[in-house]
């Protein structure tokens, strides 16, 4: 069953610390995203990831960092959260002109 | 850069009565491509439909959307709402670049709320 999985489902974090989201997909797509969800903004894409090592800032980049080891995985940092990093983080994957793939979500609050 | 624009944040309908969710874009790109999804509550967001052809009307589960160029819009209709088409629907928009989907921009998004 393809798909894409994203741990956690729910994460609570004081200011000032460190996040680690993590993303997983079984399809070997080569292309992985990182979009955040909030009310009446829609879905913002964070960053793109094209293969392993090969990262680009999407349109909203500014306090996080990603990283790819691996095809298969793709993980979102936050150095230091910020409350307005509050948020449901969407992780997508692709392949050519295959469509997209999303994971089910992390819902992260920043108290 | 690409925009895509859903007026509406919240659309409230009576179940049986016909659904029109709005979408207008603005692209550079003349091979955009142009989608909609729906996410349901606690589940992924998911492909519904999408088209390239202008003039075209695609269909999926009931739902139709026409690409209209000379307008810039591609709205999503329905023509009967059901209670589990309640859900947040996502109008967006791709370019195809050395064959392959550019990122996808997305609009803020409509929540459809179907009552009984």
């Amino acid at each position: 069953d393809m798909k894409v999985t994203q741990m956690p489902r729910y994460l609570i974090k004081r200011m000032g610390e460190n996040v680690l989201l993590e993303c997983g997909q079984d399809m070997s797509h080569e292309t992985m995203y990182w979009y955040r969800q909030d009310p009446g903004l829609g879905l913002q894409l964070i960053y793109i990831s094209y293969d392993v090592d090969s990262n680009s800032e999407g349109d909203i980049p500014k306090g996080y960092r990603v990283s790819r080891k691996k095809r298969e995985h793709f993980s979102l940092i936050l150095d230091s959260a910020k409350t307005n990093q509050t948020s449901v983080y969407f992780c997508a994957s692709r392949t050519g002109n295959s469509d997209y793939t999303f994971g089910s979500g992390t819902r992260l609050l920043v108290i | 850069g690409d925009s895509v624009t859903q007026k509406e944040g919240l659309v409230t309908l009576t179940e049986g009565l016909p659904v029109m969710l709005n979408c207008t874009y603005q692209t550079i790109y003349s091979n955009a491509f142009l989608f909609w999804y729906v996410h349901y509550l606690n589940e992924s967001p998911r492909l519904l439909l999408k088209s390239s052809t202008d003039n075209k009307r695609t269909e999926h589960q009931g739902f139709h959307a026409t690409l209209h160029k000379s307008s810039s819009s591609f709205h999503l209709q329905k023509s009967s709402a059901q209670l589990s088409d309640s859900a947040l629907y996502y109008c967006a928009l791709s370019e195809m670049l050395s064959g392959s989907f550019n990122k996808l921009t997305f609009g803020a998004g409509t929540r459809l709320a179907v009552c009984p």
